[in-house]
């Protein structure tokens, strides 16, 4: 079946440093979708995309769905201590509905 | 405001006892779903529905049962819960846009219900 990972699990950034992280399946993607959660808090949305080889910026953030709709990368540029938490990526692949979540960036930020 | 609520929000009880997750939501959307959240694994799809009376399983539905008898309602049944089944949970709704795969999930995530099963 379906299997999405994600890479790396976890991240420590200097302040003002940039990172990237990445999300692949083991099948092709109809769609992928990034969140953020906060430390206690619950998953929100960041973004969506659905077009092979699409690009969408979000000011300091950059996401991308590969060409093969098989991989996505988040890219953070010079990282805040609001960047702290955990980066989700989550494709619908098999089933029309059914979404398969990675295991999740943990973003630690260093002042 | 537009929201997705659940309650409880924790919960503690003992092996086998029958419990209900409720979460509504406010926002007409026709897309629900349950997650479980647990270190390590991220989050994984219980059950989802995309409307009224369409339910589907996700990829951990073993144990567990839901509803969708109105749009904005969703709840989720643990017949007889067991240990495994502690963990954080969450449900999410999202205005479904598109027709077929390839539509958009833009999921509004309710604040999450803990539960212990002892």
């Amino acid at each position: 079946g379906q299997q999405v990972m994600q890479i790396p699990q976890y991240q420590h950034v200097q302040e003002g440093e940039d990172f990237t992280t990445y999300c692949n399946s083991s099948t092709t993607l109809s769609n992928i979708q990034w969140y953020k959660q906060r430390p206690g808090g619950h998953p929100v949305f960041l973004i969506q995309l659905v077009k092979s080889g699409e690009v969408k910026k979000q000011k300091r953030l950059t996401f991308q769905f590969g060409e093969a709709k098989k991989n996505s990368s988040l890219h953070i540029t010079a990282t805040q201590t609001t960047d702290v938490g955990t980066y989700f990526c989550a494709g619908e692949g098999g089933s029309w509905g059914k979404l398969q979540f990675g295991a999740g960036t943990q973003v630690v930020v260093t002042p | 405001e537009a929201q997705v609520t659940q309650n409880p929000r924790y919960l503690i009880t003992v092996t086998g006892k029958k419990l209900t997750v409720t979460c509504s939501q406010n926002m007409n959307h026709e897309y629900m779903s349950w997650y479980r959240q647990d270190p390590g694994l991220g989050l994984r799809q219980i059950y989802y529905s995309m409307n009224v009376e369409v339910t589907d399983k996700g990829d951990v539905p073993e144990g567990y049962k839901v509803s969708r008898k109105e749009k904005r309602n969703f709840p989720l049944i643990l017949e007889s819960p067991s240990p495994n089944q502690t963990s954080l949970y969450f449900c999410a709704s999202s205005r479904y846009l598109g027709q077929g795969r390839g539509g958009s999930y833009e999921q509004y995530f309710g604040p999450g219900t803990r539960l212990t099963v002892t």
